[in-house]
């Protein structure tokens, strides 16, 4: 079965620095979402990416956060100045289609622990 | 807002036990639904899924799940727990009317069977 792979599994950085989470979506997918748990919470949404955009982000996703798709593959997720409340397992996920009457699958990666010191 | 709630935060079985685990959600309209799960150290896979039609659903490795629309309800089941079962469960939801389907998930069921 094809899968979302991410890496690295595991990132520690310190406070103030930026980090970027690396994913390759499956090949044929052309729906792309971030998700996040922060340890004994919920997985929360936070950004689709469709088309070179953001489709739709959530108020957790603020400047400080940002998605691009440099080359065609890899989907990545920056966080530009980290914080201690950043530490989370974040999660990559993609689907082949979307839409209100879509019947959207999302595949997950196995996510990147990030730790903020 | 859509919310989902799973009631057990861990849950411990021996194995040959009957499974289920609860979720229920918070949203007037329509939506698909999701549990997935995930064994250590791998990614979330789903297990098993409902869009429409009927409201028993079968997913992979003898899971299934019954839609009640009434209780706002999608509960997991197994009749009989196998120690390779030991994983973390997720009840997700979507809703579809929008157009961007984001998943909203619950906070997840750790289950540990004991051979």
């Amino acid at each position: 079965e094809p899968e979302v792979t991410q890496t690295p599994s595991h990132q520690v950085t310190q406070m103030g620095q930026e980090v970027i989470l690396r994913c390759v979506p499956i090949s044929n997918h052309l729906y792309f979402y971030w998700y996040r748990q922060i340890l004994g919470q919920k997985v929360e949404f936070l950004v689709s990416f469709y088309n070179n955009e953001i489709s739709e982000k959530s108020e957790i996703f603020d400047d400080q956060f940002s998605v691009e798709r440099p080359d065609g593959s890899n989907f990545t997720l920056k966080i530009r100045s980290t914080k201690l409340e950043d530490s989370a397992m974040y999660f990559c996920a993609s689907s082949d289609r979307q839409g209100a009457s879509a019947k959207n699958i999302q595949y997950f990666g196995a996510g990147t622990r990030l730790s903020v010191l | 807002a859509q919310s989902v709630s799973q009631h057990n935060h861990h849950v411990i079985l021996s194995e040959a036990a009957s499974l289920e685990l609860g979720c229920n959600y918070s949203y007037g309209g329509t939506v698909n639904l999701f549990w997935y799960v995930q064994y250590p150290g791998q990614h979330l896979q789903l297990l098993l899924k409902y869009f429409s039609g009927d409201p028993l659903v079968k997913g992979i490795k003898g899971f299934e799940a019954e839609f009640i629309k009434s209780k706002f309800s999608f509960n997991l089941r197994k009749p009989s727990v196998q120690w390779s079962d030991t994983a973390e469960y997720f009840c997700a939801v979507n809703a579809t009317n929008t157009g961007f389907q984001k998943l909203v998930f619950g906070t997840g069921t750790r289950l540990l069977v004991s051979p």
